[in-house]
């Protein structure tokens, strides 16, 4: 079954630098990508996703990258504010109803 | 559209005692999909449902876990006898059609077993 890592578990970066949290995925079949933010205390939340198709997507301050050879996909954040203080979860999907998460990461962003 | 809504929002029961979570999806949506959140594990596939059947169990840690989704608006998630390790946060959430859709989450229901 599809296995996903999540690297690194805990990221912190100063106020206005960018953030990078990478993921591997296991089965070539998967074909969605998406991320979600979790603030603490609340729901995860969809913040962009890619499909095998696209190679990079792009909305405001947050882009993420996907290499299907090497089956891995990043996050990246640019400028990082107080607010963008989160766990970040990758996820990865085959199409077929189940999406496996990776362990997460705790971004802290230091004002 | 109010979300996906869960009840209750916090639960605190005894070793032993019996624990219904609940659920109600997005109208429209015809997946769902119950996770549970620990420290430990982090976020775990329990089941998912597609137009109300249960697709894929095989995330339920053992026969004390049971689901079930009797119609299109309602789902429940028991735990029968519950256990300190059963001790999390419990999140439903919804999609249109499947996991290739966007899944949106409830507040979640934070389990105390003591």
């Amino acid at each position: 079954g599809e296995n996903v890592e999540q690297h690194p578990s805990t990221l912190s970066v100063q106020e206005g630098d960018s953030a990078v949290i990478k993921c591997t995925y296991s089965d070539s079949a998967s074909n969605y990508f998406p991320w979600y933010k979790q603030e603490l205390g609340k729901r995860p939340q969809l913040i962009i996703d890619i499909r095998s198709n696209v190679g990079e997507k792009k909305d405001q301050r947050i882009a993420v990258t996907l290499n299907k050879t090497a089956k891995h996909f990043s996050l990246h954040i640019t400028e990082t504010q107080p607010e963008d203080s989160a766990v970040y979860f990758c996820a990865a999907s085959e199409g077929g109803f189940k999406t496996i998460f990776g362990a997460g990461t705790r971004l802290f962003v230091k004002a | 559209d109010a979300g996906v809504i869960q009840s209750p929002r916090h639960e605190v029961t005894e070793m032993g005692q019996e624990v219904t979570l609940r659920c109600k999806p997005i109208s429209g949506h015809n997946s769902l999909f119950w996770y549970r959140q620990t420290m430990m594990r982090g976020l775990e596939l329990l089941i998912y449902f597609n137009n109300n059947v249960p697709i894929d169990d095989s995330g339920m840690p053992e026969d004390r876990f049971s689901a079930k989704m009797p119609n299109a608006s309602f789902s429940t998630l028991k735990i029968q006898p519950s256990e300190p390790r059963d001790s999390a946060v419990y999140f439903c959430a919804s999609s249109p059609r499947q996991s290739t859709d966007t899944q949106y989450f409830g507040p979640g229901t934070r389990l105390t077993v003591l």
